[in-house]
């Protein structure tokens, strides 16, 4: 069974910081990997899409990297801004389909 | 429709009473998924249906759960004797096939009181 592991559960970080969230997965045959972000009382939206072939997906600030070796993932953000502060959710695709999702990284970013 | 659409936003029942909570996927979209979301949790996988038919309902924790994709566009999900433990945001997503990202929903926030 697939587990999907987010360090560390919170953070919070002074504006302008680059910082890095961390997901771990127990089953390297994955299909891809997501990083979501979710607002308080929101939906998911999409940031980043990995497929299992890739290496890294860049979008602006954010940056994610994928071993699937390892089963390992992580977002980094550069330059974090207040209006960052949310929860981040990463979720692994496997070749059956469904997706399993973290726990989450709840991040706030102080002015 | 531009994204995911979930009706209604919000809804509190009673216990024992039966719900239905709807999903509007992205037109083209083949491919919807069922996620329930409790607090301080991700989302936890439900169901998934290709076209029409459930391609894999095996998250669903019961059988008073059911979810149904009558002609491949809008689904359905319904809850029979509804109980306080029931009580999660609900969220739906759709991909245009496998393999790519999805879209999700804003969640139905169901409550049983």
């Amino acid at each position: 069974k697939q587990e999907v592991t987010q360090i560390p559960a919170a953070l919070s970080v002074p504006e302008g910081e680059n910082l890095v969230l961390n997901c771990s997965f127990t089953d390297s045959a994955i299909y891809n990997l997501q990083w979501f972000r979710q607002d308080p009382g929101k939906g998911l939206t999409s940031l980043l899409l990995i497929q299992s072939s890739q290496r890294e997906q860049t979008s602006g600030r954010l940056n994610a990297s994928l071993d699937k070796s390892s089963g390992r993932s992580t977002l980094y953000i550069a330059a974090s801004q207040p209006g960052d502060s949310a929860t981040y959710l990463c979720a692994v695709r496997r070749n059956n389909n469904d997706m399993r999702f973290g726990a989450g990284t709840r991040l706030t970013v102080k002015p | 429709g531009a994204g995911v659409s979930q009706t209604p936003s919000n809804k509190v029942t009673e216990k024992g009473k039966y719900v239905e909570l709807r999903c509007d996927p992205i037109s083209g979209h083949t491919a919807l998924y069922w996620y329930r979301q409790s607090l301080g949790q991700g989302p936890e996988f439900l169901i998934y249906f290709q076209g029409t038919g459930a391609a894999d309902d095996s998250g669903l924790p019961n059988d008073r759960f059911f979810a149904v994709r009558p002609e491949g566009s809008v689904s359905t999900l319904k809850i029979q004797r509804t109980e306080r433990g029931d009580s999660a945001v609900y969220l739906c997503a759709s991909s245009p096939v496998i393999g790519t990202g999805y879209t999700f929903g804003s969640g139905t926030r169901l409550t049983v009181v």
